[in-house]
């Protein structure tokens, strides 16, 4: 199937500062993507779907400020959490749409962000 | 608005034991349904998933599921489960009509023993 990789797979970094997340996929076209935040022993819940050449669209209750969506190619998206603090500490999951708008969805293998 | 229940947060089962993970769906418009598993630290990675046709849906690693409309659930089933089955599962619905949100349930939580 459809490869989807992300990078950094763990990150730490104090609060404050800024962390970006990349979402790649590896051998297709991906004009939809979705970033997803999953806090320990809970569900996913969607933040943002990524529109290759246009802007994010955010969930309810998503800070657009506060993560940074930028869907810069048909095969990259990067989440940047801005001015990071400890209660954004969680587990970040991207997923891509492959063969047009009506095509499998493939995940990422998350990246784990800790805030100190 | 579309929601998804895991009636089980947690399910001990014992090594070649069958298996049962519910999973109900409220929604006033037709979606497409999935099971997905999740292996600690890692992403997700699609069991199964039904879009139409037969309401036995069988998917990778011995797993299947059943649609049933009238009850909106759609129950994931393992005849005898293995060690390496130990992990997180979720159900999820996306609208037909849709750009494939996902909107996942709670997750079961799958340990074997041996």
């Amino acid at each position: 199937g459809a490869v989807v990789s992300q990078h950094p797979s763990w990150v730490i970094c104090k609060s404050g500062t800024s962390v970006k997340i990349e979402c790649r996929s590896l051998d297709f076209q991906a004009t939809t993507m979705f970033w997803y935040r999953q806090f320990p022993k809970q569900s996913l819940m969607l933040m943002a779907t990524s529109n290759e050449g246009s802007k994010a669209t955010y969930e309810q209750g998503v800070e657009k400020d506060k993560f940074l969506i930028n869907h810069a190619s048909l095969t990259l998206s990067t989440l940047t959490v801005t001015s990071a603090h400890p209660e954004d500490s969680s587990f970040y999951i991207c997923s891509a749409i492959a063969g047009g708008s009506t095509g499998e969805l493939f995940f990422g293998e998350g990246s784990r962000l800790t805030v100190l | 608005a579309q929601s998804v229940t895991q009636l089980d947060s947690q399910v001990p089962v014992f090594e070649e034991a069958p298996v049962e993970l519910r999973c109900n769906y409220s929604s006033s418009v037709s979606v497409y349904l999935f099971w997905y598993v999740q292996y600690p630290n890692q992403g997700l990675q699609l069991l199964l998933k039904y879009l139409s046709g037969s309401t036995l849906v069988k998917g990778i690693n011995g797993f299947e599921a059943e649609f049933n409309k009238s009850q909106t659930s759609f129950h994931l089933r393992k005849p005898s489960v293995h060690i390496s089955d130990t992990a997180e599962y979720f159900c999820a619905v996306c609208l037909i009509q849709g750009a494939q949100k996902l909107v996942f349930g709670q997750g079961t939580r799958l340990t074997i023993n041996p």
